[in-house]
């Protein structure tokens, strides 16, 4: 069966500091992999998309980036956080359907 | 622009009540609507619907689609307090996916 992972979980930055949160999916190959970020009370931002390894889409203009170095392996990073960045980061995959299945998740506080 | 709405944002009932979540979408290249529950962490899947009139059912919830009216209803019979969440609807459109802002339901004992 088919499992994704997510860390860390929780993560507490201070502002103008790095960022890499790391994704991984185990029983499937070729995944769709997906960012999403989460602010309080709020519905799901989309924020890349990688159909293959290295292909990243970008939904949103900001100070994040994403990279697939492997193909069940999935990067969210930044150089510098900004406290808008503070949320709730969600990653998922989908595969020849559009069902997509999320991991636990990282909350990250940006102070 | 809003290309995803639900109705209502929040609602509280009592157990075993009916309730009935709107989710409303305005996109091109439409290729499918899913429907989700979130309690704490990651959204579970619930249904994905392609197709007008065809009623999806697990349980007590159930789902249809209307691709002329660009709407779809989750519907969750004699709820339970452990049907408490956010429900999200999502929308797949050409290459990407745009979830609406989410319905928080609160069922009380």
């Amino acid at each position: 069966s088919q499992t994704i992972h997510q860390w860390p979980a929780t993560l507490v930055q201070p502002v103008g500091s790095p960022l890499s949160l790391e994704c991984t999916v185990e029983g499937t190959s070729n995944p769709n992999l997906y960012w999403y970020r989460q602010a309080a009370g709020r519905g799901l931002q989309l924020l890349f998309y990688s159909v293959g390894i290295g292909q990243i889409s970008s939904e949103v203009p900001q100070n994040l980036s994403a990279s697939r170095p492997q193909d069940r392996q999935f990067i969210l990073s930044s150089k510098k956080l900004l406290l808008s960045d503070s949320g709730f980061y969600l990653c998922a995959w989908s595969g020849f359907y559009d069902e997509q299945f999320f991991g636990p998740g990282t909350r990250l506080t940006v102070l | 622009e809003d290309k995803v709405v639900q109705s209502p944002l929040s609602l509280v009932v009592h157990e075993g009540d009916t309730v009935t979540l709107n989710c409303s979408y305005e996109v091109t290249n439409f290729r499918s609507l899913l429907w989700y529950k979130q309690e704490k962490k990651a959204p579970t899947f619930l249904f994905m619907l392609t197709s007008s009139g065809i009623e999806k059912k697990s349980g007590r919830l159930s789902s249809i689609l209307d691709k002329k009216e660009l709407f779809s209803i989750l519907n969750i019979t004699a709820t339970q307090t452990g049907d408490s969440a956010i429900y999200l609807c999502a929308v797949a459109y050409g290459q990407n996916f745009v979830f609406g802002p989410g319905t928080r339901l609160s069922v009380l004992p």
